[in-house]
């Protein structure tokens, strides 16, 4: 069974507009936690937020931050006054006990000036 | 801040060779994953290492290994390369298997993309 699920393949956002990324995840575990990646075309895996299942406020770093739900068990991120730089692919991903990351199929995203 | 490096960066390879892929961690990092993304497609674990021994075995093919040195390196052998092989192959570490839980994050290396022919 799929552990993440990214249901966007692909999103077009304004310049300064804000765009959500969904991500549903999919555990018995009590304790896991929650990642988004970014990957620009260039191919490197740049760490944006993470999020503890047992954090009770929703994380932040500057223009990203992560609604997350835990009775739905949704980890959407949230981009703030999108920019041209923003333009990638996204991956939500999680960690487990056994410490491995599982990602979800990832999400395009293209900012449009 | 040093990163995570990975060698080469490209390697381009015919069917049954073999390739030969290094990974030097963060210094005081001592557990390594790798990870396999093919074109189009998320990455997917293939084996990780912690203190040297193997920690945990994903999706990796009989045909690939994989050890981790003293100095905390790894490197990933794969041997008679099929065209499938082709991917981008990333090396990811953190600070202990429980460092991945406490400072909540792998960090990955730029990756080595691989092309099989």
């Amino acid at each position: 069974a799929q552990k993440i699920t990214q249901t966007q393949p692909g999103m077009f956002v304004q310049e300064k507009e804000a765009v959500t990324l969904d991500c549903t995840y999919d555990t018995s575990d009590q304790s896991y936690g929650l990642f988004w990646y970014k990957q620009p075309s260039s191919g490197e895996m740049i760490f944006l937020i993470y999020q503890g299942s047992y954090d009770e406020q929703n994380a932040t770093e500057g223009r990203y931050s992560l609604n997350f739900q835990k009775a739905r068990k949704s980890a959407n991120l949230v981009i703030s006054a999108s920019q041209l730089g923003d333009s990638a692919m996204y991956f939500c991903a999680m960690r487990e006990n056994d410490y491995k990351l599982s990602f979800g199929a990832g999400t395009t995203v293209t900012v449009r000036a | 801040a040093a990163g995570v490096i990975q060698s080469p960066r490209h390697l381009i390879k015919e069917k049954r060779e073999t390739a030969t892929l290094k990974c030097y961690p963060i210094p005081r990092h001592d557990t390594v994953y790798w990870y396999q993304q093919g074109p189009g497609q998320d990455p997917q674990f293939l084996i990780s290492f912690y203190e040297k021994m193997q920690s945990d075995k994903g999706s990796i093919p009989d045909r690939f290994s994989a050890q981790q040195f003293s100095d905390y390196h790894s490197e990933l052998n794969m041997s008679s390369l099929e065209l499938g092989d082709s991917a981008l192959y990333f090396c990811a570490s953190s600070a202990g298997l429980a460092g991945a839980v406490v400072n909540n994050e792998q960090f990955f290396g730029p990756g080595t993309r691989l092309t099989v022919l």
